[in-house]
């Protein structure tokens, strides 16, 4: 099915460790976007790419790294997670910058 | 000022009733509007795009746009208790290639 999907669910890790949150979609959109939401402050941009191998900082980005190799994936990278990372993580895509965003289920991450 | 404002709620209207939410934004020129609405641990879903002045219609919804004034709402008519959800409002940022979301309005429906 046509769509954007994010994986895992739901998440568990450690501070310190590593973290990468996947995020696949399958219409060929030019704009990827990666937002976390936090109760009190709404959903807060991190990383957005307009195209494959082109990224750019959002409002949040410190602590994280993304990467767009191909033009459907755009994984999210928490190089050594805190628990100030503990929210949820949506990935969302769009034809173009005046195009409503398209949002995948979420990821619910919890830095213990 | 934040760039997308929305009034957090909740708005509690009875089953019926018609729901007004408003959204104001500071960039004058911004192009497109978006209403999303989101179910509690849902992801945000779209029901409304709205780009020039005046009001657009989808159904129960209706989305109204000026952009002199700065203002973006929507209105839901003959609410329902599914109708109860956050109501998020996004508006683009020219040149920026991104959209900015307001905090969410809470909408509670009671039958």
């Amino acid at each position: 099915d046509a769509g954007i999907t994010q994986s895992p669910r739901y998440k568990i890790t450690e501070t310190g460790r590593q973290v990468t949150l996947m995020c696949h979609q399958t219409w060929s959109h030019s704009y990827m976007f990666w937002y976390r939401q936090d109760l009190g402050h709404g959903l807060r941009l991190i990383y957005y790419s307009a195209a494959a191998d082109i990224t750019d900082k959002g409002e949040v980005p410190d602590g994280y790294v993304v990467s767009r190799s191909k033009t459907e994936n755009f994984p999210l990278t928490l190089e050594s997670a805190t628990r100030s990372q503990t929210s949820v993580y949506f990935c969302a895509s769009s034809e173009d910058s005046n195009s409503p965003l398209h949002f995948g289920n979420g990821t619910r991450l919890t830095v213990t | 000022q934040k760039e997308v404002e929305q009034n957090s709620g909740p708005l509690s209207v009875p089953e019926g009733a018609i729901a007004s939410l408003n959204c104001t934004y500071s960039d004058r020129v911004s192009q497109s509007f978006f209403w999303y609405r989101q179910y509690s641990g849902k992801s945000p879903e779209l029901i409304m795009s709205i780009y020039s002045n005046g009001d657009k219609e989808d159904g129960r919804f209706t989305a109204q746009l000026n952009k002199a004034s700065q203002y973006v709402s929507l209105l839901i008519r003959d609410s329902q208790p599914s109708d109860s959800a956050t109501y998020l409002c996004a508006v683009n940022i020219p040149g920026f290639q991104k959209l900015v979301f307001g905090t969410g309005t809470r909408l509670l429906v009671s039958p």
